[in-house]
């Protein structure tokens, strides 16, 4: 079974607007964290934002937001205010506790962002 | 200058050739990794070293080798490329004492052609 979902292969938003990339998890660890990375057409990973599991409050930094729903073990990026540098796919990773520190990747959303 | 760098950044070579893909840190991290993405797909671990002492195979490790030189800097060869071997590969580092929130930091990219 797959540990990370992320079931939008693409996605397009209008500049300015916010949107929602999803990501699903599955783990028996009660210790993991969350993470998501942008890759540019140009091929480097950004690390963009963090979520332990213990961490109550969601996730912030800058525009990048992460709805962190524990029940649902759902791990979403929400970036608000979608600028055109947006455009690039991104990627929702897991570190399990158990794990010795190896990520684990999901496949991937490509983010177009509209002029 | 990157806190995380790769030479070659592309490198086209031919079958059963061997070649070494090198990554260099300036982060002071403990921990390095190496991973590969194929094309529509996430990352896939081959490596990992938590000191210059301890190597581990990560979840794709047949085909490849590596060494851990220095804390800063951390080699994967392949010791008879084959086509399948086609990727982009990236070395990527993290602290290590941050617990299952340990964030890795990714060079930019190694893209492997073989023909």
């Amino acid at each position: 079974a797959q540990k990370i979902t992320q079931t939008q292969p693409g996605m397009f938003v209008q500049e300015k607007e916010a949107v929602t990339l999803d990501c699903t998890y599955d783990t028996s660890d009660q210790s993991y964290g969350l993470f998501w990375y942008k890759q540019p057409s140009s091929g480097e990973m950004i690390f963009l934002i963090y979520q332990g599991s213990y961490d109550e409050q969601n996730a912030t930094e800058g525009r990048y937001s992460l709805n962190f729903q524990k029940a649902r073990k759902s791990a979403n990026l929400v970036i608000s205010a979608s600028q055109l540098g947006d455009s690039a796919m991104y990627f929702c990773a897991m570190r399990e506790w158990g794990s010795q520190g190896n990520l684990i990747f999901g496949k991937g959303t490509k983010l177009s962002v509209k002029p | 200058d990157a806190d995380v760098t790769q030479t070659p950044r592309n490198r086209i070579t031919k079958t059963g050739k061997r070649i070494m893909l090198e990554c260099s840190q300036t982060k002071g991290h403990d921990r390095m990794y190496w991973y590969r993405q194929d094309p529509g797909l996430g990352l896939r671990l081959i490596y990992y070293s938590f000191d210059v002492k301890d190597i581990n195979k990560g979840e794709i490790s047949d085909g490849y080798s590596v060494s851990r030189q220095a804390q800063a800097k951390f080699s994967l060869s392949l010791e008879s490329a084959i086509p399948n071997q086609t990727a982009l590969y990236f070395c990527a580092t993290s602290e290590g004492t941050s617990g299952p929130t340990d964030t890795q930091y990714f060079g930019p990219g190694t893209r492997l052609t073989v023909l």
